[in-house]
């Protein structure tokens, strides 16, 4: 099926610590995009998202960056905490009034204590 | 806060039998999504509709598998005869004109 790819399917970092989570999107006509986080055993959960005019967000802790340039889209996480720990997605909103959420395979972070 | 409802929250059924699933949406959104997980595919867009009406099932097997939407609170996902390769988690997620997506807590389905 269609899918977003990411470069690191697992990332560990201490606690209190920066992260960063890197994603290449495929569709250049997308036109919105969203950072997920999954849990164990729980559904994704909305963390922050971008329209493709904007090429930075920020949201508590977290920022959003996007290259339209070259498809890329990044999750920064500052100060990281226990709670941090998880699968993080990024999706694509496939543009042209499809409005179809595409998702990437996920990197896992580890926040080590 | 609003949530998406899904139920079952698990369920194992033999091979051959008819499966469904089911979604409540949050109240007010118009645009209803089902994803299936699994640990190779990751999470696959299967189908979703806009104002009940659906928009894109190309992600979903015809043969075995239907979604509808019979009215503005109810989502299912049916799938007849089940088979093994169909065990995964099963999510709903809600939107409002492409805004605000929020998904379910999914259902864990096992044929074995």
């Amino acid at each position: 099926g269609e899918s977003v790819g990411l470069h690191l399917p697992t990332l560990s970092v201490q606690e209190g610590d920066n992260s960063i989570i890197n994603c290449a999107y495929s569709n250049s006509a997308s036109d919105y995009f969203i950072w997920y986080k999954q849990e164990s055993g729980k559904g994704p959960q909305f963390i922050i998202d971008i329209r493709s005019n904007m090429d930075k967000r920020q949201g508590q802790r977290v920022t959003v960056l996007l290259n339209k340039t070259v498809k890329h889209l990044s999750l920064q996480i500052a100060a990281t905490q226990p709670g941090d720990s998880a699968v993080y997605f990024c999706a694509e909103n496939m543009a042209q009034g499809a409005q179809k959420l595409v998702f990437g395979q996920g990197t896992r972070l580890t926040i080590n204590p | 806060d609003a949530r998406v409802t899904q139920t079952p929250r698990d369920k194992v059924t033999e091979m051959g039998q008819e499966v469904t699933m089911r979604c409540q949406p949050i109240l007010g959104h118009n645009t209803v999504f089902w994803y299936r997980q699994t640990m190779m595919q990751g999470l696959e867009l299967l189908a979703y509709f806009r104002n009940r009406a659906p928009l894109d099932d190309s992600g979903m097997p015809k043969d075995r598998f239907s979604a509808e939407m019979p009215d503005a609170t109810l989502a299912t996902l049916k799938i007849q005869p089940s088979e093994p390769r169909d065990s995964a988690v099963y999510f709903c997620a809600s939107a409002l004109w492409g805004r605000g997506y929020t998904f379910g807590s999914g259902t864990r389905l096992t044929v074995v």
